[in-house]
């Protein structure tokens, strides 16, 4: 029962250009979202987050969109640069707390220099 | 600051054989999760742990895991008679807080033979 979803196991954007990566959840319970970068042999790092009573919040280059009624939320990345390379990770977590997050499967993103 | 370390960061058991996973949080940090990612999927919560205490174990297999969080020293993962489906990546992470961002270690990389 895959909770955090995100469809798209892979994608390529030029540099310079925006980079979207989507996340969809189902369980409606989820308050409190976030996106993690991880390289490859090394631990998650926190990105950004947002939760559910803002529909947008932005960090430098970063900028997370969250859609409640749809249950979507992306993350733009603009203007991409090559050290963006590495797997995306959405996060989600229940009652504004931060403990149990649930994660997707993860986009893997390449910067095309 | 240092991070989230976590050793060792490789371990290889034979089947049967106990693993031991160590993880000391971010300084002031007294909250620490425990996460596996399977080859090709995204982490998995396992457990929640502030010092002393468990908190959430819902992500624990019932049997041959357990986790500890002594008042002094490391947050220890076990895994006792371990067996081949337990080979994954094992991600600590610490908060200073249940509402804070979560902050991940490098991972141990568990092989059993």
């Amino acid at each position: 029962d895959q909770q955090v979803k995100q469809n798209s196991p892979s994608l390529s954007v030029q540099e310079g250009r925006i980079s979207i990566l989507n996340c969809d959840y189902t369980n409606s319970m989820f308050d409190y979202f976030l996106w993690y970068k991880k390289y490859p042999a090394e631990g998650p790092t926190f990105l950004i987050s947002i939760s559910s009573i803002k529909d947008k919040n932005e960090d430098g280059r970063f900028t997370v969109f969250l859609n409640k009624s749809a249950k979507h939320l992306s993350l733009h990345i603009v203007p991409s640069q090559p050290g963006d390379s590495a797997v995306y990770f959405c996060a989600a977590s229940a009652n504004f707390g931060n403990e149990k997050l649930t994660f997707g499967t993860g986009t893997r993103l390449t910067i095309i220099p | 600051n240092a991070g989230v370390m976590q050793n060792p960061r490789h371990l290889v058991r034979r089947r049967g054989q106990e693993a031991r996973l160590r993880c000391s949080p971010m300084k002031g940090h007294s909250h620490v999760y425990w996460y596996r990612q399977l080859p090709e999927e995204g982490l998995k919560f396992m457990v929640y742990l502030q010092k002393e205490n468990i908190i959430d174990e819902s992500g624990m297999p019932k049997e041959r895991f357990s986790a500890e969080f002594p008042k002094e020293g490391p947050s220890i993962l076990r895994i006792q008679q371990v067996v081949r489906g337990d080979s994954a990546a094992y991600f600590c992470a610490s908060s200073p807080d249940r509402r804070e961002t979560q902050y991940f270690g490098p991972g141990t990389r568990l092989l059993v033979l």
